[in-house]
């Protein structure tokens, strides 16, 4: 069974620039999240999705990052301007269904400079 | 909101040795999973477990949701076992899925 797939696996881009990340989760996950993980600390949640349905999306700096998920299957999350203090690497996970195991993608290092 | 804390938050250990890992948490879940970060940063899931007792190989853990916290227990370490150790928690209440601040394991050959 394929896992979590996440693309680009890095990117280096400068302040103010704009930068994509793809997630497709396993096969049949119902629930996609994004997560932000600074070095050193733990994954924080940016967005949840149920579906094609936000569940979560309380921590997303909404002024500059912004998720889709369309179709309910593929993800795209999205950062305009970046800031330096957005270096981090930014991690897919599904799961069947809320409040089943989640599954993690490889992650999407991204450096701002 | 809930707390999730982990310890200790960091642990050297010599190839061979055992060790324990805590996660303590406020609120009630029914959810609770451990994973190992390894050195190039992916999230590997170690188990799945809101209770109950569970073991894979050198690996088990250990969740008493009425007294709120899980144990990890690796047994004769191995340099490979090096990394960051989290549990994650979801609450009863809500959706949400909270991470612990880690525990970072370095196994010395």
């Amino acid at each position: 069974e394929a896992g979590v797939a996440q693309s680009p696996r890095y990117k280096i881009i400068e302040k103010r620039q704009s930068v994509a990340f793809w997630c497709n989760p396993i096969s049949g996950h119902a629930t996609l999240y994004w997560y932000q993980q600074i070095l050193g600390q733990g994954p924080k949640l940016l967005i949840q999705f149920q579906n094609n349905g936000v569940v979560d999306d309380s921590q997303l700096p909404k002024d500059r990052f912004s998720a889709e998920r369309l179709k309910g299957v593929d993800s795209t999350l999205k950062i305009q301007p970046a800031k330096l203090e957005d270096s981090a690497v930014y991690l897919c996970a599904s799961s069947l269904a809320t409040g089943w195991a989640i599954y993690f993608g490889e992650g999407s290092w991204l450096t701002v400079v | 909101g809930i707390q999730v804390e982990q310890s200790p938050p960091d642990l050297i250990l010599q190839e061979g040795a055992n060790s324990t890992l805590r996660c303590n948490f406020s609120d009630s879940v029914n959810n609770l999973q451990w994973f190992h970060q390894n050195p190039w940063g992916q999230l590997i899931n170690l188990f799945y477990i809101p209770s109950g007792t569970k073991q894979n190989g050198r690996l088990s853990a250990t969740t008493v949701a009425t007294e709120r916290y899980s144990l990890l227990y690796i047994s004769s370490s191995q340099t490979t076992d090096s990394g960051v150790y989290f549990c994650a928690v979801k609450m009863n209440r809500d959706d949400k899925i909270i991470f612990g601040k880690g525990t970072r394991l370095h196994i010395l050959p």
